[in-house]
């Protein structure tokens, strides 16, 4: 089946713009979590969801972050007011529970000039 | 400790040698450690992981060491190929079913 698909797969936006991101998961995927990877660098955990549980927010980096998941199918990843230091490219997992496996969308490189 | 610590930053192995990555942990709750690789422009995909009840797991050409008393683990590519050339990340997995990466080692295989 298909896999982990995000949308847009770039954006270049202003400082100051709010930008929305998108994940749509493997179907029938109960877990999807966001990731932040930064040139050069790791991945950085954001959120987390889980079923109709509520959110791991615990990643999320500041007030402008948010995330929202319309039961277990699409996510958005919100950034308000985006910063220069929000450039990186977004990554989205899913996995069909968790804990297993995570199965990574391609991600969305976001550049804020 | 949340850190996973990974090294080397960057390697240059020649077509056919050993390539190794190593990665340090220090919170003893991680309880499965995955390998990822990662092309450019492309989202990390699963290679390998091992969970701490075993030393050792092979697949083809990739194996995990794990060493649970020094907290250490690590991934060897045999007889490395060109196409083995891509970024690899260790992670762990905490209790809160989150994945904590290492900073990735970028591999390059010369032909």
């Amino acid at each position: 089946g298909a896999g982990v698909s995000q949308s847009p797969s770039n954006k270049v936006t202003e400082k100051g713009k709010d930008v929305e991101l998108r994940c749509d998961p493997i179907s029938g995927h109960t877990a999807l979590y966001w990731y932040r990877q930064r040139l050069g660098q790791g991945l950085e955990f954001l959120i987390y969801f889980q079923g109709n549980s509520a959110p791991d927010k615990s990643g999320l980096p500041s007030d402008r972050f948010s995330a929202e998941r319309t039961g277990e199918s699409v996510s958005t990843l919100t950034i308000q007011r985006t910063q220069q230091e929000d450039s990186a490219v977004y990554l989205c997992a899913s996995s069909l529970q968790a804990p297993d496996t995570q199965y990574f969308g391609p991600g969305t490189r976001l550049t804020v000039l | 400790q949340q850190q996973v610590k990974q090294s080397p930053q960057s390697l240059i192995v020649q077509k056919g040698g050993i390539s190794i990555i190593n990665c340090a942990y220090e919170n003893t709750a991680f309880d499965y450690f995955p390998w990822y690789q990662q092309f450019p422009g492309k989202g990390p995909a699963l290679l390998i992981a091992i969970r701490p009840d075993v030393s050792e797991k092979k697949e083809g050409r990739f194996t995990i060491s794990f060493n649970k008393s020094a907290k250490q683990f690590s991934l060897h590519i045999m007889d490395s190929q060109p196409g083995d050339s891509a970024t690899y990340f260790c992670a762990a997995l905490d209790s809160s079913y989150k994945l904590i990466f290492g900073s990735g080692t970028r591999l390059l295989v010369r032909p």
